[in-house]
């Protein structure tokens, strides 16, 4: 079954609004969540990270964890059509290395 | 630079045909990868390794053989392809608690 789900499947936002999107685990042993942003065409590449509860900001990304509810979202501020991707969710297992991923979330930035 | 890359980037191969993806990285990572990425399924782990002679069964690892034969090479074996096993192809390396870096992908096509 889908250890990770995220919503939506996909998101549309005028340029200069705000993104959001969501992910839940329903493995209770995970430990560890990644964002990771894939371009059409592209290979995926790391976002941001978070293991502590609370919240994380870089630039105009901002990723929060509720580590009671294994849930994590990503906001993007200022959204941009170079953000217009897919925005897959990881997770960590820790009783070893294995990560899952999320289906993604479809986020296109309109101008 | 430390990079994953994969060869070839497309390949076309006929029902019943051998195929062998390569994966080489220059991490000095443990872990290595190999993923399928379908539209509307996100990342699916097929195998992993965590070190050269080792292997570790993935999610949907049904048709597919790895084979890990350096700490830098890990490769993917078809050895009847099927029309199901059309995909784009990552893979990936890691250590432990750090995150994935991915190759550019090797887009199959099964005919």
């Amino acid at each position: 079954q889908q250890k990770v789900q995220q919503s939506p499947e996909s998101l549309i936002v005028p340029e200069g609004g705000m993104a959001s999107l969501n992910c839940t685990s329903s493995d209770r042993n995970v430990d560890y969540f990644w964002w990771y942003r894939q371009h059409s065409g592209k290979s995926p590449k790391m976002l941001m990270s978070i293991f502590s509860n609370g919240e994380k900001e870089e630039g105009r990304f901002t990723v929060h964890l509720n580590k009671a509810s294994l849930h994590t979202s990503l906001h993007i501020r200022d959204s941009q059509p170079s953000d217009s991707a897919l925005y897959l969710c990881a997770a960590r297992r820790n009783s070893n290395n294995r990560i899952f991923f999320g289906d993604g979330t479809q986020l296109v930035v309109k101008p | 630079e430390a990079a994953v890359t994969q060869s070839p980037r497309n390949k076309v191969t006929v029902t019943g045909g051998n195929v062998t993806l390569s994966c080489r990285q220059t991490n000095s990572h443990n872990y290595m990868y190999w993923y399928r990425q379908d539209t509307g399924h996100g990342l699916r782990l097929i195998h992993y390794s965590y070190g050269a002679g080792n292997l570790q069964i993935g999610d949907v690892p049904d048709g597919y053989k790895a084979t890990r034969t350096t700490q830098e090479d890990f490769f993917l074996l078809l050895e009847l392809a099927s029309p199901s096993q059309t995909s784009l192809y990552f893979c990936a390396s890691s250590d432990v608690g750090s995150d994935y870096t991915f190759g550019s992908g090797t887009r199959l096509l099964v005919i």
